[in-house]
């Protein structure tokens, strides 16, 4: 069974670099026809896509965050990867890693736990 | 970029049925059946229920089900357990750079 687990730090500093990785088991990364997304929650809101990647590389980000989104891929260790540049306060949410299929990419139907990252000085 | 609108609560007693709307604009859930629907416990990921406006994966009761007329998207709990008291969210394809749009999330209640 695929399990995600979303890991990086819990606290960053305002105009600092958010990095967090997903690690994907029980299945394969390169696993053709499927899109690895981050997606967020603020506190007590809704969610927000980020972006997603597929394995080959290539990749698509919400334009709300285009300019300050990264998301890059590591098959050999079976993760994929999100720096988000120049965070402030409003960058503080739960952020999760999921997966969808290019057939319906509208279905995250794997989720990891979530991580709370807070942009504090 | 704008959310899809979802009213904020909805509640119902047990055994009853509640439909949850979820409006777009032709932009998203008026021109793609790109639309699904997501229940969040507390402290939980969120959980699929509903893909591609009616289909429910593997697993999900068929007391969900999911339409759409228009711009306007719905999912329906039928037969209300106290284990559908939960948040949930709608989210359809957008034709523009956020691709992917979250609605504002309902808090269902089962009294």
């Amino acid at each position: 069974q695929v399990h995600l687990q979303e890991s990086g730090p819990g606290l960053v500093k305002p105009s600092q670099t958010l990095s967090l990785t997903c690690t994907v088991s029980g299945g394969s990364i390169r696993s053709a026809g499927y899109y690895w997304s981050w997606i967020r929650q603020h506190p007590g809101k809704g969610l927000q896509w980020i972006g997603y990647i597929y394995y080959s590389g290539s990749t698509y980000s919400n334009s709300s965050l285009n300019s300050r989104v990264s998301i890059s891929v590591d098959t050999s260790k079976q993760q994929f990867s999100l720096k988000l540049r120049s965070v402030t306060a409003a960058d503080t949410a739960v952020y999760f890693c999921a997966r969808s299929t290019v057939t319906h990419p509208d279905a995250f139907d794997l989720w990891g736990q979530g991580t709370m990252v807070s942009v504090s000085s | 970029q704008s959310a899809l609108t979802q009213p904020a609560s909805v509640s119902g007693s047990p055994g009853q049925s509640l439909t949850i709307s979820c409006t777009g604009t032709s932009s998203d859930v008026g021109s793609y059946n790109y639309v699904s629907w997501y229940q969040q416990h507390p402290g939980q990921a969120p959980k699929l229920m509903i893909y591609e406006v009616t289909n429910r994966p593997s697993g999900v009761s068929n007391r969900f089900s999911g339409s759409k007329s228009g711009n306007t998207a719905s999912l329906t709990i039928s037969g209300l357990q106290a284990e559908d008291e939960a948040d949930y969210y709608c989210s359809s394809y957008r034709s523009s750079s956020s691709l992917m749009v979250f609605g504002t999330g309902t808090k269902v209640s089962v009294l």
